[in-house]
């Protein structure tokens, strides 16, 4: 089965300083990646996926990540963090097969202080 | 393109009544549905997969019968939450699977449910 860990409930950073919002996933096969922003009382918004390729992954609003295969990670990351990027960030990993389920972390709290 | 809506956005519903929440994929047909469900403050949780056509997959530990759900064409799926109760106030969403090499899902914005 499947599965993504964030490790981390919450992080705190500074403005201005670079962010990283941590995950590991267990997959068999290779995996496809996602990280999802989600604000208060609203869906989810797509920041970026990991299909194949390139491990760094460029996305929506600055935002990138690194696929490490030996490591299994896909640490989000971004080099200067906004006030407005406080939010509630999921990583999720989905079967290639199948009906390809997309099996999420349990979220990570951003809090970005002025 | 590929944008997935919900509706309603919110609904507030005495306990015992019936709520049905729809998905509807608005610019490309999805085959596959998918109903989650989240708690506050916490994760999304796959409750079943919705086929059109054909019955939905339920998850572990979700009950056919108290969620139903139907996927009468390629762009619409419904859950309804019969009988409702206040345990099952929660925040549920819809992804729509958009057919293609990587067959991306597309998510909607969320149905907030709050049984009285």
């Amino acid at each position: 089965a499947q599965s993504v860990a964030q490790p981390e409930d919450q992080v705190n950073v500074a403005e201005g300083n670079p962010l990283t919002v941590k995950c590991t996933y267990s997959v068999s096969g290779n995996p496809y990646l996602f990280w999802y922003v989600q604000y208060p009382n609203r869906g989810l918004q797509f920041l970026l996926k990991y299909i194949t390729g390139d491990n760094l992954v460029k996305g929506s609003y600055g935002f990138e990540a690194e696929f490490n295969k030996s490591q299994t990670s896909f640490h989000l990351k971004k080099p200067s963090a906004l006030v407005s990027d406080s939010a509630l960030y999921f990583c999720a990993v989905r079967d290639r097969g199948g009906y390809q389920k997309v099996t999420f972390g349990t979220g990570t709290k951003l809090q970005v202080i002025p | 393109g590929a944008v997935v809506s919900q509706h309603p956005s919110r609904v507030i519903c005495k306990s015992g009544t019936s709520v049905k929440i729809e998905c509807r994929s608005l610019d490309f047909q999805a085959t596959t549905m998918f109903w989650y469900r989240q708690f506050p403050k916490q994760s999304l949780m796959l409750m079943a997969t919705s086929n059109e056509g054909s019955k939905a997959t339920y998850e572990q530990g979700v009950e056919k019968d108290k969620f139903l759900i139907n996927h009468a064409s390629l762009t619409l799926s419904t859950l309804t939450v019969t009988s409702a109760h206040p345990e099952d106030s929660s925040f549920y969403i819809c992804s729509a699977r958009r057919e293609s090499s990587y067959n991306e899902q597309f998510f909607g914005p969320g149905t907030r449910l709050t049984v009285l």
